[in-house]
């Protein structure tokens, strides 16, 4: 079945930088595109970022462009998210998730994995 | 780009039927086919439950079904039963590869 792990948060300070993981197995990872959605503690869902099944193209939110960047290493089955310039607002439980069909981004949410928490304080 | 707007809560008793709406405009819900929506239950990650507006993921009940009228999608929750109770997120495409979720909807099961 579908395993996504989340791994690499923590706490950290205004401005600084953090690089999460997403390790996935369950399934042909290469041929899916995959996507980061946070949520800030009691609040809603916000899209972070999504990358196609092949890594060559790149999607990200307004509030973390210039900032965040998404990719993936398909020979390590893995999925990154490197987050310079924190903020406090960046504050938020961080879930990596597959898409729904292969070879296709349609921002469907089809599994999910348990979520990795980042908190931005000094 | 604007969330979507849903209600804050909803509630019905065992067996009813409930509707959450999640209103957008014309450049994300109105426009394009790329409607979803999710449940989450408290400390759990979300679950897929409707795509493409009105499509179920296998294993989804069929209680649960997506719909939409211009700007406004619905999902509608019949024969409510008490592991319904959960917390609801529309979401759709909304152009220029960006996606917007809604604030969320607390289903309540009386």
């Amino acid at each position: 079945q579908v395993q996504l792990v989340e791994s690499g948060g923590g706490v950290v300070q205004p401005g600084r930088s953090l690089r999460l993981s997403c390790a996935a197995s369950g399934f042909t990872f290469s041929s899916y595109g995959m996507h980061w959605v946070r949520q800030a503690p009691g609040k809603g869902l916000e899209w972070v970022a999504s990358i196609s099944y092949e890594g060559s193209n790149k999607y990200h939110a307004d509030s973390v462009k210039g900032r965040f960047t998404i990719s993936r290493d398909n020979s390590k089955n893995t999925l990154y998210l490197q987050m310079n310039s924190l903020k406090a607002e960046d504050t938020a439980v961080y879930y990596c998730a597959k898409e729904r069909g292969g070879y296709v981004i349609e921002y469907y949410f089809a599994s999910w994995g348990q979520g990795t928490l980042v908190t931005v304080s000094s | 780009q604007s969330a979507l707007t849903q209600p804050p809560s909803a509630s019905g008793s065992p067996g009813q039927s409930v509707t959450i709406s999640c209103t957008g405009t014309s450049s994300d819900i109105g426009g394009y086919n790329y409607v979803s929506w999710y449940q989450q239950h408290p400390g759990k990650a979300p679950k897929l439950m409707i795509y493409e507006v009105t499509k179920r993921p296998s294993g989804v009940p069929d209680r649960f079904s997506g719909s939409r009228s211009g700007n406004t999608a619905s999902l509608t929750v019949s024969g409510l039963q008490a592991e319904d109770e959960a917390d609801y997120y529309c979401s759709s495409y909304a152009g220029s590869n960006n996606l917007v979720f809604g604030g969320g909807t607390k289903l309540t099961v009386l």
